[in-house]
């Protein structure tokens, strides 16, 4: 079945440094990809989104780009604040389905 | 715009013990989902409503758990009874009909079974 697999945490990073979150997934067909965040005590809010190949998501200087052929979805941010400190979620949505990797905590440190 | 509201934030009972959660969706929105997450995990779909009728309730453990959606608005959710493994988040979402993909959350309820 489709499946969605992600680094595991917690990544922990200086204010300003550079990240990435890997993400890859298995689906068929042709699914639409999403990173989810989750502050602490808040539910799931939706970051960025792609919905075919080659599409670039971005939000609040997040993006991720949807690799085909390497059936990827990375999260980067070119300079993270203490504020972006979350739990990370990479799904992907596919008849009807909206499958969750297992989170990546991200921890940022001034 | 309110979003999707949850009630109770949390809960904690004892085994055996009968619980209810209960979902406000977002106004308009038909579709309406009940997921549970794991301590350590993703979300993991327990029931999809389309307006008042389950369409998807194929990982809903039947023999404790129970939902509904009266009227195609709020949802309630209970467990009958709680188990020790039933100790989880419980979030609800829900996604405008035409745009399933895009689902909104609430900030879900913490069960803890003792």
């Amino acid at each position: 079945g489709d499946s969605v697999t992600q680094m595991e945490g917690p990544v922990t990073l200086s204010e300003e440094a550079f990240l990435t979150i890997n993400c890859t997934y298995t689906a068929t067909g042709y699914p639409s990809l999403f990173w989810y965040v989750q502050y602490p005590g808040e539910g799931l809010q939706l970051l960025l989104k792609a919905t075919k190949a080659d599409d670039k998501g971005s939000n609040k200087g997040f993006e991720a780009t949807y690799r085909k052929e390497t059936t990827s979805f990375h999260l980067e941010k070119g300079s993270v604040q203490v504020s972006d400190s979350a739990v990370y979620f990479c799904a992907l949505h596919n008849t009807d389905k909206l499958i969750f990797g297992t989170g990546t905590r991200l921890q940022v440190f001034p | 715009e309110a979003g999707v509201v949850q009630s109770p934030r949390y809960k904690i009972i004892e085994k055996k013990q009968p619980v209810a959660f209960w979902c406000n969706p977002i106004s308009g929105h038909n579709t309406l989902y009940w997921y549970r997450q794991n301590l350590g995990q993703g979300p993991e779909l327990l029931i999809r409503y389309e307006n008042e009728e389950a369409v998807d309730d194929s990982q809903l453990p039947k023999d404790r758990f129970s939902a509904e959606r009266l009227k195609g608005v709020d949802s309630t959710l209970k467990i009958q009874p709680a188990e020790l493994g039933d100790s989880a988040v419980y979030l609800c979402a829900s996604s405008p009909g035409a745009t399933k993909n895009i689902q909104y959350f609430g900030a879900g309820t913490r069960l803890s079974v003792l």
